[in-house]
């Protein structure tokens, strides 16, 4: 079956402009989460959804990033106002529902660079 | 609060050697442990994991780890390496907080090379 996709996998962008990444999961995995992948800072969790619920936003490390997950299913984080410190793989990941043990099925990534 | 750490950024071996990869986790309750291997230019995949019970576990591609509570480890071993286990490993904790949201938090990784 169909895993995780990712849109686009690549994006270069200029510093200052806004991008919007796109995850589809996989069919009727409830939890979605987004993670950032970078050579400093290495796998970094930035926001989970489950279902209906509020989502936990925890790790989105400033208010230029934000994620939405319409119908349940497909998710869009949006950085505003990129900085180059925004480069960086983000990964999205689906599971059949958000508890500890749910293995987690991730995507090939978006792989943002900042000019 | 959960932490990991991987010890070694990078591991070479030799083909048909085994493998050890190490790591050790902080946790304040009993963790839920990972392992997931990333090929270059994919996505991240699961090798294996510990919930509870048996703590040697079994995954894909012949890899086992051992949960060791005492010692609070979780190191990843095959006993023999082939050139296609080259990649980057890392270990996870699943983090509890509020609703046990089952998000994770991942060590640094290893990169594993293997020569002939």
């Amino acid at each position: 079956g169909a895993g995780v996709s990712q849109s686009p996998s690549n994006k270069v962008t200029e510093k200052g402009k806004d991008v919007e990444l796109r995850c589809d999961p996989i069919s009727g995995h409830t939890a979605l989460y987004w993670y950032r992948q970078s050579l400093g800072q290495g796998l970094e969790f930035l926001i989970y959804f489950q279902g209906n619920s509020a989502p936990d936003k925890s790790g989105l490390p400033s208010d230029r990033f934000s994620a939405e997950r319409t119908g349940g299913s497909v998710s869009t984080l949006t950085i505003q106002r990129t900085q180059q410190e925004d480069s960086a793989v983000y990964l999205c990941a689906s599971s059949l529902g958000g508890t500890l043990f749910n293995e987690q099925f991730f995507g090939p990534g978006t792989r943002l660079t900042v000019l | 609060a959960q932490s990991v750490t991987q010890l070694g950024s990078h591991v070479s071996v030799s083909e048909g050697a085994l493998v050890l990869l190490r790591c050790n986790y902080s946790s304040s309750v009993p963790p839920y442990l990972f392992w997931y291997v990333q090929y270059p230019n994919q996505g991240l995949q699961l090798l294996l994991k510990y919930t509870t019970g048996a703590t040697l576990v079994k995954g894909i591609n012949g890899f086992e780890a051992e949960f060791k509570k005492s010692e609070t480890s979780f190191h990843l071993t095959k006993p023999s390496a082939h050139m296609s286990d080259a990649a980057e490993y890392f270990c996870a904790v699943s983090a509890l907080g509020s609703g046990n949201t089952g998000k994770l938090i991942f060590g640094q990784g290893t990169t594993l090379q293997v020569k002939p």
